[in-house]
């Protein structure tokens, strides 16, 4: 157990719609990072969090979104969703601001877009 | 960052010692080089990272080639949870991590 929990464990939806994945980072653990995983692309960064600010931004398309609350939480935002957004998403946190930290990725959230 | 060669996939005998390669000739200076595993339906976890000299820690040990364009992974005894599939990553301070393709690791009973 990594200490990182994300909710929900799947999620099944349609094309066109939108949805909102949890990320509770490790007690401490300042910042927090975004990956997708799906089968032809691999495991992709999106963006990075450190204490509620923007940090970093990779492969994130423009209908996604996320967020740190003030309690360090984050919500990964996904909208207009196509069918090629069916991946897992996973979360890590790490203590530092630097993007290579050790990391510690959360169980991911499986999205399944019909 | 640099960019990395692994094999796609290797098979080891359990109880026996693993050695998985990685290439990285363009590394800068200044990248650690970052060991991250991936078991079936879980989140990646870490492994180990070094600069320069050989570490070890009590999940593998990591040896860095002099001129640092490659490093090897070892793990001293393979387990049937040690099947993953391992990622390779130079990155320097302040950059993010970009996984590639990796080493799937079978272990055979």
């Amino acid at each position: 157990d990594s200490g990182v929990t994300q909710t929900p464990k799947h999620l099944i939806t349609a094309t066109g719609q939108r949805v909102t994945l949890r990320c509770s980072p490790r007690s401490g653990d300042l910042s927090v990072y975004w990956y997708q995983q799906s089968l032809d692309q691999g495991l992709q960064f999106l963006i990075q969090y450190y204490n509620g600010e923007e940090r970093a931004k990779g492969n994130i398309l423009e209908r996604f979104s996320a967020q740190q609350f003030p309690d360090l939480h984050s919500e990964l935002n996904l909208s207009s969703l196509e069918l090629g957004d069916s991946a897992l998403y996973f979360c890590a946190s790490s203590v530092g601001r630097s993007g290579t930290d050790t990391q510690y990725f959360g169980p991911g959230t499986r999205l399944t877009v019909l | 960052d640099a960019k990395t060669t692994q094999p796609n996939s290797m098979e080891s005998n359990e109880e026996e010692p693993v050695h998985l390669p990685c290439n990285h000739s363009t590394i800068s200076g200044t990248d650690y080089i970052h060991w991250y595993r991936q078991l079936p339906s879980q989140g990646p976890e870490y492994v180990i990272h070094g600069l320069t000299s050989n570490v070890n820690n009590r999940m593998a040990s990591l040896a860095i080639a002099e001129d640092r364009k490659s490093s090897t992974l070892i793990l001293h005894r393979a387990t049937l949870r040690d099947a993953a599939v391992y990622y390779c990553i130079p990155a320097g301070t302040g950059n993010q991590f970009y996984f590639g393709t990796g080493t799937s690791l079978t272990v055979i009973p």
